[in-house]
């Protein structure tokens, strides 16, 4: 039972390098999400994407591209890493979006990037 | 827009002791009402839910209501143990934003024996 898996669980990048981080889940759920963790903020949306074949902005998408690769895979890109961007990565999926009904989000168990 | 508002933590209790966590909520309409929980080292699980006003939510001990009037959904326990010791986040689904699942700041509680 794998739920929701991330890659990698930690990472260090410089100012300026690219990478992406990797999601894929074993439910068959259609939806999946990306999240960044703060402290003191809670959980913010990057992206989602309802449905298969589909993406969307979330609250702050800016400095991130995502691509739906497939039903399971959902990977989100760094194209130039900057500070700001250090934070801790949950990537979430749901059977169908939440505003279909569906109401539970399952997660992963995080990706913590460094950006020095 | 949709917001979520959680007391400050962190909460140190000792075990056995009377938990609440306060969240207010700001929405239109009848928002769906979650808690999460985030044990050390882990990714966020579903706790809790209620979907209408008056409903109560309860799973492994812990209660919430939904309660409208008060645009509230406080987390209670009538005995904590140290294995509840995580960060608690109470979270909405709802028309303003677009039904997305919108997160409070997280609550971290700590029990002692």
């Amino acid at each position: 039972n794998a739920g929701v898996t991330q890659t990698p669980k930690f990472q260090v990048l410089k100012t300026g390098q690219s990478m992406t981080l990797q999601c894929a889940q074993d439910m068959n759920h259609n939806s999946m999400y990306w999240y960044r963790q703060d402290p003191g903020m809670g959980l913010r949306l990057i992206y989602y994407s309802a449905s298969e074949g589909t993406t969307d902005k979330g609250e702050v998408p800016n400095g991130y591209n995502v691509s739906r690769l497939n039903k399971r895979e959902f990977s989100l890109r760094l194209e130039s890493a900057a500070p700001s961007q250090t934070s801790v990565y949950f990537c979430a999926s749901s059977h169908q979006f939440w505003g279909q009904g569906d109401t539970e989000a399952f997660f992963g168990q995080g990706t913590r990037l460094t950006v020095v | 827009g949709d917001s979520v508002t959680q007391m400050e933590g962190p909460v140190t209790l000792s075990e056995e002791a009377f938990l609440t966590i306060n969240c207010t909520y700001t929405a239109t309409g009848y928002p769906s009402l979650f808690w999460y929980v985030q044990y050390p080292g882990e990714g966020l699980q579903l706790l809790l839910k209620a979907t209408k006003a008056d409903d109560k939510g309860s799973n492994k001990g812990f209660e919430a209501t939904y309660r409208k009037e008060t645009t509230s959904f406080h987390l209670e326990k009538g005995s904590v143990q140290v294995s509840d010791s995580a960060v608690y986040f109470c979270a909405l689904i709802g028309m303003d934003s677009s039904y997305k699942l919108i997160f409070g700041s997280g609550t971290r509680l700590l029990v002692r024996p």
